[in-house]
């Protein structure tokens, strides 16, 4: 069954560090998504990605934070200056329809 | 906006036992999709279920079913016969076609031996 593959699984990087999160989203599915969850707390939506473009973003999602999709398969999330207060687990997904899944997660350890 | 909400944050069960998580979710869309996802300390999220809004039928997956009472925005989770692997996080998800998925607070849920 085909799934979204997330690397690294964790990353661990200095505060003001840049770091690219990295997705391969299912093949056939048009729809894709970066979600945070900060240990202990609920899982927060910061964008969707539709046609080459951002279709929708969260308060969360600002300045500091980028998305791409650099050619067919892979599907990136960039934070500029980390902060302390962005260590979370990153999760990325994608959807067609009503499928809808999740990638395992990469662990952000911001020092 | 759409809200999702779970009640209870954490819920314990005896193995074997059945439980009943609640979530309560507010939408003036007609045409929605309902989800309950699990989270073991892994962290990864598993679909559990799901329920499309337009069908009358709960949906049921083994020993998980649902109570969807679409009048009372109301779609709960019952686990049956409980096992000591169903001790994870559940978080109850709602998504309209072509948007994002929302996500309630979380329920714990431990199965105890």
């Amino acid at each position: 069954e085909p799934e979204v593959t997330q690397t690294p699984s964790h990353q661990v990087t200095q505060m003001g560090q840049e770091v690219i999160l990295r997705c391969v989203p299912i093949s056939n599915h048009l729809y894709f998504y970066w979600y945070r969850q900060i240990l202990g707390q609920k899982v927060e939506f910061l964008v969707s990605f539709y046609n080459n473009e951002i279709s929708e973003k969260s308060e969360i999602f600002d300045d500091q934070f980028s998305v791409e999709r650099p050619d067919g398969s892979n599907f990136t999330l960039k934070i500029r200056s980390t902060k302390l207060e962005d260590s979370a687990m990153y999760f990325c997904a994608s959807s067609e329809a009503l499928s809808f899944s999740f990638g395992a997660g990469t662990r952000l350890s911001v020092l | 906006a759409q809200t999702v909400t779970q009640s209870q944050p954490e819920m314990s069960v005896q193995e074997a036992e059945t439980v009943t998580l609640s979530c309560t979710y507010d939408t003036s869309e007609s045409n929605y999709y309902l989800f309950w996802y699990k989270q073991p300390p892994s962290r990864q999220m598993i679909l559990v279920i799901r329920q499309e809004a337009y069908k009358q039928q709960n949906a049921t997956e083994n020993r998980f079913s649902v109570n969807f009472q679409k009048a009372a925005k109301s779609f709960s989770l019952k686990i049956s016969d409980s096992q000591l692997g169903d001790t994870a996080m559940y978080f109850c998800a709602f998504k309209t076609s072509g948007s994002r998925l929302t996500f309630g607070e979380g329920t714990q849920l431990t199965v105890n031996p």
